[in-house]
Parts: structure tokens; C-alpha cells; sequence
């Protein structure tokens, strides 16, 4: 099973700042890796796909890096409706379908 | 615009079965994989299983002798069974569609909370 790690646990940021979140794998998963963003009572929404294509609607703030091991989510500019977790999971050795543990990017 | 909502009991009582089904609108259940995901309270997410349109599955081996997922394309939904449930099966329970190819989840329900009580 591959493991994915994310950091840090929990992100404090001011509005309009930059945020880098990182996510780790146990072993290459390539650039099969997605991000996903989760509100408070809602469902997990796509964010990015294939480490760094950004799905339909998500704005250009949000991008994606990374190959291998080790991949970054970077949100340039926070807005408000940018305070929430965030999840990554990876898709090239399955099963299972492994996601990381989430980083809280809250406000600081 | 697919959509995807979820059902079922609420509160399951343990050592029984949790079954839940999804319903899929606004498009087609052919020609996708579709899957189970669920979230116990204050942490992260757990993939369960998918279902391609034609019935093939694949499930998480840490579940795999316990969770069935079956399709029905007549009433585009798909259904999770999860059986011998305990407390520790107490969680959000969402469905998703994967892409088509790749295995990332790209729709999901808005989630239904199954509590096992003892």
C-alpha cells in the first residue's frame, strides 16, 4: 500500500498570502496524484489532477507540482473561501486508492 | 451536469449490515467507474471500493471480506453492503465518480452519516 503523508498538519495564513502544502509518497506514484479541497460539511471537491491540471471551474490561484515522491499544492493568493482542508490521494498503485491526511489551511 | 446523492439508514446497530445506495442523475452510469469513500468523524478519507458499469470491482483489502458493491444500470444506481459493522465504522459515507481512465475521483455525492450503535 502506499502511504501518503501531508504537511504541515495545519496551515495558518493571512488572506491575499501564499500557501504551499506538501504531500509525500511512500514510493514514485509518477504524476498520477489529485488534490482535493473539503469544507466544513461538505464533500471533498477536485481541485487537480495528473499533479498539476487543474479540473474544470478551479481557479488559476490553485497549481499543482511535483513527480515522483514529493508534490506541492500552491494557493498563490488566499481568499476567503480558501480556508479548509485539503487532501491528496494517489491513483497509479491501487488497490488501495490511498489519500494523505489532510492539511487545515486556516486563517491567521 | 452529473450528480450522484446518497441513501440510507442513519443509525445501524453493531455486528449488522450497513447498506447504502447511490443515485445517479444527469448522465449516464455506463462507462465509468464508480466508488465508495467514507470519512469517520474529525478525520481523513478512506477509499472503500468502486464498481465499473459492467459489475467488475475492486475493493480496499483492509475491507475486502466484509464490503459488496453492486451496480444497477436500469435505475443508474450503485450500492454499498457492509457487513459485521462496529463503532468504528461510524462515519460520512460518500459516493464518487472516477474518471474514466484514471482513478481520481471527479464527482461526488454530498455525503450520508451512518452511525453504528452498540
Amino acid at each position: 500500500e502506499i502511504v501518503m503523508t501531508q504537511s504541515p498538519a495545519t496551515l495558518a495564513v493571512s488572506p491575499g498570502e501564499r500557501a504551499t502544502l506538501s504531500c509525500r509518497a511512500s514510493q514514485s506514484v509518477g504524476t498520477d496524484l489529485a488534490w482535493y479541497q473539503q469544507k466544513p460539511g461538505q464533500a471533498p471537491r477536485l481541485l487537480i489532477y495528473g499533479a498539476s491540471t487543474r479540473a474544470t471551474g478551479v481557479p488559476a490561484r490553485f497549481s499543482g507540482s511535483g513527480s515522483g515522491t514529493d508534490f506541492t499544492l500552491t494557493i498563490s493568493s488566499l481568499q476567503s473561501e480558501d480556508f479548509a482542508v485539503y487532501y491528496c490521494q494517489q491513483y497509479n498503485n491501487w488497490p488501495p486508492l490511498t489519500f494523505g491526511g489532510g492539511t487545515k489551511v486556516e486563517i491567521k | 451536469q452529473v450528480q450522484l446523492q446518497e441513501s440510507g439508514p442513519g443509525l445501524v446497530k453493531a455486528s449488522e449490515t450497513l447498506s447504502l445506495t447511490c443515485t445517479v442523475s444527469g448522465d449516464s452510469i455506463s462507462h465509468y467507474y464508480w466508488s465508495w469513500i467514507r470519512q469517520p468523524p474529525g478525520a481523513g478519507l478512506e477509499w472503500i471500493g468502486y464498481i465499473y458499469y459492467t459489475g467488475s470491482t475492486n475493493y480496499n483489502p483492509s475491507l475486502k471480506s466484509r464490503v459488496t458493491i453492486s451496480v444497477d444500470t436500469s435505475k443508474t444506481q450503485f450500492s454499498l453492503i457492509l457487513s459485521s459493522v462496529t463503532a468504528a465504522d461510524t462515519a460520512v459515507y460518500y459516493c464518487a465518480r472516477l474518471d474514466g481512465y484514471f482513478h481520481y475521483m471527479d464527482v461526488w455525492g454530498k455525503g450520508t452519516t451512518v452511525t453504528v450503535s452498540s
